[in-house]
Parts: structure tokens; C-alpha cells; sequence
């Protein structure tokens, strides 16, 4: 089945404690994005690679990194997180980052509180 | 600069009726996409429907259509025959297309629609 998979699905941690989002996806894309989505202002863009080894700022990338070292993952990484990143974060992957022809598939969502 | 707009917080509607929900976009970029996206309570994000701007006629899948008006920049999703599954928040994006873009899409604020029984 072609899906785009998050782990943790839900993780409650505390400032400065460093974690890891990771994302994996089985269709062979080349392009994979990393959103957050808060209310009221719908999902922005943290981070978004075109292919292996070639990633760059989204929107709102202050506080996060990312790596692309393989083409099927995309791990989110908060080196020191932040109450102000409580937020639900999206992965998601389409086979071009260039040709609006290609629907971004999502995956179910990492639901993160930092207190 | 791109923006989408959605100006609906949220809707009602009856079920076995049809609903439309707005969406209002803005970007100087000659080619692009536009797309509806449903997010239930469970919180998974469903692609719905997806339009092109060179695209000449409106896009349709299943019970949902987009009413595409490219001079007026808006495009507005069309939900026939309402079902009480449809009750979810609805979202509206947008993605330019070319070499030079990054492939981000833009997001509505979103609309919340309920379906009545």
C-alpha cells in the first residue's frame, strides 16, 4: 500500500529534551515536506527536500532541522524544543516538488506537546 | 505574494443537499495548481480534488467538483449530496508550478462543515 508514515503519532516531552519526528514513504518520490499546522492559520512549511542530499527552508523553519540522506526518509529533528512548538506536524511526499500536476500525499500526523 | 484565502469558518448543511465551499487565491505565477484537501477528526489530511490552471474545464471526482474561475481567482469546491461522513474541516491550496518554485503548497485557514441528519 503506498502511504507515507510518522512515528511517534503522539509524543508529550519537555523543553530542551531533543527529538526526532521520522517520515517514510514507499512511492519512490522524490519530493518530501514537512508542515505544521496550528489553529487558525492552517499549515505552513517547515522544511522541504527536492531529492537526496538537497533540502531547504520553508516558512517557518526556526527551531528545526531535517536530513535527506536516503530518498524514501526525512526525519524532522527539534534540537532543543520549545512550548512554541507545540503544534500537529504533517510529512508528505509527491513525485515532483515542480509540476503542481502531483497531489501532495500526507502522512496521519505527529501530534507534539512540549511543556 | 501567494495567498489563499477561505473565508467560511464554518458551514452547515443538510445532509442529501449540496454545499459549496469558497476559496479565493492570489499569485502573480502563470501556472499552478489548486487543490481541496479534507481533514476529519481523526486528523489525517484526504486529498479530494485537484485543479490546473491551464485545465478548461472544471475538475470533478465523484460528488466533488471545483468550480474553477480563473479570471476571478477563486476556486470553490462543490460537494453534491452532503453525507454525515463529510462532516470534517475542508482546505484549500495552492502550489506554483515551475523549476523555480520550492513545491510548497499554501493553505486556507480552513472550513469547518457540518452535516445535519
Amino acid at each position: 500500500e503506498a502511504q507515507v508514515t510518522q512515528n511517534p503519532r503522539y509524543l508529550i516531552t519537555v523543553t530542551g529534551k531533543k527529538l526526532t519526528v521520522t517520515c517514510s514513504q514507499n512511492m519512490n518520490h522524490e519530493y518530501m515536506s514537512w508542515y505544521r499546522q496550528d489553529p487558525g492559520l492552517g499549515l505552513r512549511q517547515i522544511y522541504y527536500s527536492m531529492n537526496v542530499e538537497v533540502t531547504d527552508k520553508g516558512d517557518v523553519p526556526e527551531g528545526y532541522k531535517v536530513s535527506r540522506k536516503e530518498k524514501r526518509n526525512f526525519p524532522l529533528i527539534l534540537e532543543s524544543p520549545s512550548p512554541n512548538q507545540t503544534s500537529l506536524y504533517f510529512c508528505a511526499s509527491s513525485l515532483s516538488g515542480t509540476s503542481g500536476l502531483y497531489e501532495q500525499y500526507f502522512g496521519p500526523g505527529t501530534r507534539l506537546t512540549v511543556t | 505574494a501567494q495567498k489563499i484565502t477561505q473565508t467560511q469558518p464554518g458551514m452547515f448543511v443538510q445532509e442529501k443537499e449540496a454545499v459549496t465551499l469558497d476559496c479565493t487565491y492570489d499569485t502573480s505565477d502563470q501556472s499552478y495548481g489548486l487543490f481541496w484537501y479534507k481533514q476529519p477528526s481523526s486528523g489525517e489530511m484526504i486529498f479530494l480534488i485537484y485543479q490546473g490552471s491551464y485545465d478548461e474545464q472544471n475538475a470533478t471526482e465523484g460528488r466533488y467538483s471545483l468550480n474553477f474561475q480563473k479570471a476571478r481567482k477563486s476556486a470553490n469546491l462543490v460537494i453534491s449530496a452532503s453525507q454525515l461522513g463529510d462532516s470534517a474541516m475542508y482546505f484549500c491550496a495552492m502550489r506554483a508550478d515551475g523549476s523555480s518554485n520550492t513545491g510548497k503548497l499554501i493553505f486556507g485557514q480552513g472550513t469547518t462543515l457540518q452535516v445535519k441528519p
